[in-house]
């Protein structure tokens, strides 16, 4: 079992519909949670970042975790074109001071 | 205000070739790290460091070196390059273990 999972996509969404990206982990212990975007050929971007239970709203951005159920989403409001890319969670696994990622889930806002 | 940095942005080496990723940071980070991205692998961490003259191996260490003498620096060298190294490579900082780490605009490195 990989430690980060996350749905490769892609997740195809209208304009202005929500997108919902999903994100489970394997290690109890863990404490953050972030997650990054990620456009064709650039770096990640970080878009949020969660450390507990419960919703953390930014903007159109609204990350959801669950530490019972091993579980981090990522709500995307208004979907716009822009908004297409691919979206990586990362998780701070236990004591080590390091991050493991999702192999990510490639949004696609459509017209 | 830079953020960080990393050169060069396109390296295209030989086989056996020894090779050297530049990072730096402006933000005085302790922790600096290297990743590596392929498909269907995503990102995946081969060497950190938690300060100056501290590094440790992630989870791809194989092939590669680093060091770091000062905190805004962190270099990543491929000793004898291979193909299989062929890849985008980043470096990324961030205050703590545990907290969000911003990354740099990678460089993609082709071992031909």
């Amino acid at each position: 079992q990989k430690e980060v999972e996350q749905n490769s996509g892609p997740l195809s969404v209208p304009e202005g519909a929500i997108a919902s990206l999903n994100c489970t982990y394997s290690d109890r212990g863990s404490q953050s949670f972030f997650w990054y975007r990620q456009y064709s050929g650039k770096s990640p971007e970080l878009i949020m970042s969660i450390y507990s239970n419960g919703d953390k709203e930014d903007g159109r951005f609204t990350a959801q975790l669950n530490k019972a159920s091993q579980y981090v989403s990522l709500l995307i409001r208004d979907s716009q074109p822009s908004d297409s890319a691919t979206y990586l969670c990362a998780v701070n696994t236990g004591t080590a001071s390091k991050l493991t990622f999702g192999t990510g889930t490639r949004l696609q806002v459509t017209l | 205000d830079a953020g960080i940095t990393q050169s060069p942005r396109y390296k295209i080496t030989e086989t056996g070739r020894q090779v050297t990723l530049m990072c730096h940071q402006t933000w005085s980070h302790s922790y600096m790290f290297w990743y590596r991205q392929d498909l269907g692998h995503g990102l995946r961490l081969i060497y950190y460091s938690a300060a100056a003259d501290i590094t440790d191996k992630g989870e791809v260490p194989d092939g590669y070196v680093v060091s770091r003498s000062k905190t805004e620096n962190f270099p990543l060298t491929l000793e004898s390059a291979t193909r299989s190294q062929t890849s985008v490579y980043f470096c990324a900082s961030s205050e703590t273990g545990y907290m969000e780490q911003f990354f740099g605009p990678g460089t993609r490195l082709t071992v031909l």
